[in-house]
């Protein structure tokens, strides 16, 4: 059971580069998430899925997109990238949503990315 | 609406303890707790979910307190891998479940 799995670990794009962060998740949840943190500001979320084909937009969504075609995975692409995309991205997953005690996010390791 | 954590860092001697704050504006449904080490993902600690209860984990405990819209998460007898920075995440009416969360306190544990 590897939980939630992030690729890649670390990436240096170029302004106007585009690229696709993945994510995986093997716990069967139907809840998915992206988040950005930034040093001192937190996690901020930036699009959010309660299952396959369904997403909605976070907080900060600008310059990204997402595309949930199954359960399992919940890629984030990056399109046009820019310096304030600069930023350490979680994918996280949950098992159910809302004041629930089953609704704890599970993490992946993050995604360094640095652009240039 | 961001949750304000206070205080934003504290720095501690083993076996002391710790107290540290999440304040909301909102009327919350839920408070999380997560726990985040230097270069590693967060990782959750406790939900308190609206009702006022008090959950514990070993010697980390928290409580939430409706009429203040106020979560305080108590860490006694600290060890040293207490230390990193701890996150409260908030859920409220208007949020669409998603949580919204604070931006972090730093506790360090010095031998």
């Amino acid at each position: 059971n590897a939980g939630v799995t992030q690729t890649p670990k670390f990436r240096i794009l170029k302004i106007g580069q585009s690229m696709t962060l993945q994510c995986t998740q093997d716990m069967n949840h139907n809840y998915m998430y992206w988040y950005r943190q930034d040093p001192g500001m937190g996690l901020k979320l930036i699009y959010y899925s309660v299952g396959a084909g369904i997403t909605d937009k976070g907080e900060v969504p600008n310059g990204y997109n997402v595309s949930r075609s199954t359960t399992e995975d919940f890629p984030l692409r990056l399109e046009l990238a820019a310096p304030s995309q600069t930023s350490v991205y979680f994918c996280a997953s949950s098992y159910s949503i809302g004041a629930s005690s089953y609704n704890e996010q599970f993490f992946g390791p993050g995604t360094r990315l640095t652009v240039l | 609406q961001q949750p304000v954590q206070s205080p934003q860092a504290v720095i501690l001697r083993e076996g002391e303890d710790a107290v540290i704050n999440c304040s909301s504006s909102k009327a919350l449904y839920s408070v999380h707790w997560y726990r985040q080490k230097h270069g590693e993902a967060p990782v959750f600690l406790m939900i308190l979910l609206k009702g006022g209860e008090q959950k514990g984990h070993e010697k980390i405990s928290a409580s939430f307190n409706e009429k203040k819209q106020q979560s305080s998460l108590y860490l006694t007898a600290s060890q040293l891998s207490y230390s990193g920075t701890y996150f409260c995440g908030t859920e409220w009416a208007g949020s669409n479940y998603k949580l919204t969360f604070g931006k972090g306190t730093l506790l360090t544990v010095n031998p």
